[in-house]
């Protein structure tokens, strides 16, 4: 089976850094993906990883380790609008990705 | 042409109706989704077409028939629907059916609602 693991709930202040872990355990891998989606939208794509290693795409980095099973994905300098879920998933190894129950992220002033 | 068209944005359907989902895309991706994603929950998979076959369907029910008419456009069919079956249904596109770096453009869905 599959399994992806995610924080349900963060909470943050404007301006702060948060990380949000992600583990999986999985038939296969063939990359980790972040997607972020605000109430009522469809998901944006954020990061991808393949490779161990960080992925730094302006405020967002994405972290992987393929032998920990585990990700994270790291948001510096919080806005309010980074208020969102923020969606974790792996394609296993076919043809469809796999998304964890993603984590609600608050940010407050 | 960087987008995923999902119509209608809003459907209110009897269970008795016979409805119809649409999703276009024209960045030449040949393989296309549709997920289902109830209220707080992640995206579900249902359906998988890659090169205008389906190769997955996620044991959904038979009341869910999907299409793929050529490589740009994807139905998904509605009939005899329950009201659990209520959600928001999301398209997505990819450059193959092996979600490339770039991961998949999803459209902005259609929040069905089921009376």
């Amino acid at each position: 089976g599959q399994n992806i693991d995610q924080p349900t709930e963060m909470t943050a202040t404007e301006g702060a850094i948060v990380q949000i872990n992600c583990t999986y355990q999985t038939s296969g891998f063939n990359g980790l993906f972040w997607y972020q989606q605000h109430a009522g939208e469809a998901p944006t794509f954020l990061s991808y990883n393949v490779l161990d290693g960080l992925e730094e795409k302006g405020r967002f980095s994405s972290f992987l380790s393929r032998s920990k099973g585990y990700s994270y994905l790291l948001l510096k300098e919080l806005q309010m609008k980074d208020s969102a879920s923020y969606l974790c998933a792996v394609n296993p190894a076919g043809t469809a990705l796999i998304f964890g129950k993603g984590t609600t992220l608050s940010v407050s002033s | 042409d960087t987008e995923v068209t999902q119509t209608p944005k809003h459907l209110v359907m009897g269970m008795t109706n016979k409805k119809s989902l649409k999703c276009e895309q024209h960045m030449g991706h040949r393989a296309m989704y549709w997920y289902k994603q109830k209220a707080k929950k992640p995206p579900e998979l249902m359906f998988v077409y890659s090169y205008e076959k389906l190769s997955i369907n996620e044991s959904v029910p038979s009341r869910f028939s999907p299409e793929c008419p050529n490589s740009s456009l994807l139905n998904l069919h509605l009939h005899a629907l329950q009201p659990e079956d209520s959600a928001l249904y999301l398209c997505a596109s990819s450059q193959r059916d092996l979600p490339a770096q770039y991961g998949y453009t999803f459209g902005s869905g259609t929040r069905l609602t089921v009376v």
